[in-house]
């Protein structure tokens, strides 16, 4: 059964403390990515990785560290440093090209984990 | 910057009725376009994809894709009460690049009436 797994659902942290949030793919997938959410708003994009050992910022990656040493997982690290973490953060994997034309670069997500600070 | 613009809603629809959602993007070069379904307090699911000119349609959701206008929309024919959702707009720009990403808009409520 392929999918996107992320873990915890639920994470509670206090301040000064720093979280790491798992994501996991088994679609054999290359890309993926990482998404904040606050509510009412739209997804922010804080780091993305195209290849194993290779990762970029987005528009927000201030506050947070990633890494991906291999191709099925990209753990996010939220550090103490990130000044307003609660928030959805989602994490979404692409595959590059499909034997389906009509499925092209589609990119799917877990399920989410929702990070609230004591 | 790379946007991708959409009203925010609510639309309100009748039950049984045509939803029509719309979403213009800025950069020309882009070359897939999907829509999401975001339920609250849940994660976006795919629900279309088009990448050519025209409609594409997939049961009660019709894509129209116009790359010349630099938009794209959503219908969804015999609304029904479980489309109420937030709807995100997403284009992906420099596919199969080291920037390669997808960009989404800030979605679009739509609440179908009973």
């Amino acid at each position: 059964d392929g999918g996107i797994t992320q873990s915890p659902k639920y994470l509670f942290r206090k301040e000064g403390q720093n979280v790491t949030l798992s994501c996991e793919q088994n679609l054999n997938h290359d890309a993926m990515y990482w998404y904040r959410q606050d509510p009412g708003q739209g997804l922010r994009l804080i780091y993305y990785s195209q290849i194993v050992n290779d990762f970029q910022k987005g528009d927000i990656a201030e506050g947070y560290s990633v890494s991906r040493e291999k191709k099925e997982s990209f753990p996010l690290t939220v550090t103490s440093a990130q000044k307003n973490p609660t928030a959805f953060y989602l994490c979404a994997s692409k595959g590059f090209g499909n034997t389906r034309i009509d499925h092209y670069n589609e990119q799917f997500f877990g399920p989410g984990t929702r990070l609230t600070v004591l | 910057q790379k946007e991708v613009e959409q009203n925010s809603g609510p639309l309100s629809v009748p039950e049984g009725a045509i939803a029509s959602l719309n979403c213009t993007y800025s950069d020309r070069g882009s070359q897939s376009f999907f829509w999401y379904r975001q339920y609250s307090g849940k994660s976006p699911e795919l629900i279309m994809s088009i990448y050519s000119n025209g409609d594409k349609e997939d049961g009660r959701f019709t894509a129209q894709l116009n790359k010349a206008s630099q938009y794209v929309s959503l219908l969804i024919r015999d609304s029904q009460p479980s489309d109420s959702a937030t709807y995100l707009c997403a284009v992906n720009i420099r596919p199969m690049n080291r920037d390669d990403k997808i960009i989404f808009g800030k979605g679009t409520r739509l609440h179908i009436l009973p």
